[in-house]
Parts: C-alpha cells; structure tokens; sequence
C-alpha cells in the first residue's frame, strides 16, 4: 500500500469550468475526508465519508462541490462554475474507526483558476 | 472565537533549543487531539495525538494536554533545522464524527 493518491497533482481551469479531482484511500481504511487549505491556512472541512455514506458536509460548502464515494473505494470531488476563490489546495485523507485515529492525507491537488 | 487557536508566529529558536507550540481549543468536551507538522509545498503529517490529561512523549517530542484549561501544546526537545515547517494542531470535537478541526498553525524556525 503506497498511501493515500490524489490526481491530478495540479490543475489549473479557467472560470467557469466544472473540475473533479479524484482520490484513492489507503484500501484497510473505513474513513475518506476532504479538505480545502489555503495559503498561511489550517486545513479547511469540507466533507466526510464512512464507506459509501457521505456522514457530514460542511455549511460553507456551496451547492458547486459535489463529492461521492461510490462502492466505498476511491472518492471525487467535483466543482462546477469554478470561481477565482476556490483556487486552493484540496487534501484527502484517510483513516480508521475511533476517535482516536488521525489522518494520512495524500499529496493534495493544487486548483488554480485564472 | 475560532474552534482550535494558534499564534501564526513565526517562532525562532535556535538549534539544539526546546521549542514550544501553543493550541487552545474551544469545545469543552472534545475527544483527541493531534498534531501534525507541514512542511512548506508539502500535505501534513501526523506526529503525535493525545486523548487524556497530562504529557505524552515520543523521541523528541512531547505533547501535553490540560482539559480544564482548554490547553494542548507540543514541546520539541534539541530542536533540528530540519524541524522548521509549519505545526498545526488538530481537535476532534464532541459527537460521533470523524472530524477533525485544524488551527491556522505556527511556523517554526530552527536557526542553525
């Protein structure tokens, strides 16, 4: 297991332009999370899913970002009418059950729109 | 008031020095806390997470959680050049949820 994947690695969309960005979890781990983090930032929520069940979403989360977990593998993410200020990192990351467990994030996919 | 607080820094110290990093939270009842450190470019890392009051240690670093006060810090003993990056702390808060809150984090300089 080489870890938590994303692709593309960077990405770069004029406005308005729908995106999706694709990434695989370390395969023992229930948990998939995204992440959106900007520059001098924390890692901002945006959603989570538990197998295929998307548990939580975000409330800054706008109708554009759509997510989906099908067969509770590998996860898109998917922004549509792309807006300058959604140019950011997003990171996903994986993990076990309990409390107690922290995240492996991937690599992250770099949006930039111009 | 934000969730998890954290001053941006940058803190300097010098090489071989005890660095110090700072995180308030504010759920009362919050379950785990993490730490993980980004280096620049990079996605963070986990270094160390701690559930109960008191200190926790591995290798050279120590992290120390206070409840009471809403309070969890990491401590990073002989500090290394190569521990400049940026540390953010990270809260799981109550309920059943896998969520994590992260501070905006602080930017360690270790001056050789």
């Amino acid at each position: 297991d080489t870890g938590v994947s994303q692709d593309p690695r960077h990405k770069i969309t004029k406005r308005g332009q729908n995106v999706t960005f694709r990434c695989d979890p370390i395969s023992e781990h229930n948990r998939l999370y995204w992440y959106r983090q900007t520059l001098g930032q924390g890692p901002e929520f945006l959603t989570y899913f538990q197998n295929e069940a998307q548990l939580e979403k975000s409330r800054l989360l706008s109708d554009r970002f759509s997510a989906e977990r099908p067969k509770g593998s590998f996860s898109t993410l998917e922004i549509q009418r792309t807006e300058q200020g959604d140019s950011a990192m997003y990171l996903c990351a994986s993990s076990s059950l309990g409390v107690g467990y922290g995240y492996t994030f991937g690599s992250g996919t770099r949006l930039t729109v111009v | 008031q934000k969730e998890v607080e954290q001053n941006s820094g940058p803190l300097s110290v010098p090489e071989g020095a005890i660095a110090s990093l700072n995180c308030t939270y504010s759920d009362r009842v919050s379950q785990s806390f993490f730490w993980y450190r980004q280096y620049s470019g990079k996605s963070p890392e986990l270094i160390m997470s701690i559930y109960s009051n008191g200190d926790k240690e591995d290798g050279r670093f120590t992290a120390q959680l206070n409840k009471a006060s809403q309070y969890v810090s990491l401590l990073i003993r002989d500090s290394q050049p190569s521990d400049s990056a940026t540390y953010l702390c990270a809260v799981r808060p109550s309920g059943n949820t896998g969520k994590l809150i992260f501070g905006q984090g602080t930017t360690l300089q270790v001056k050789p």
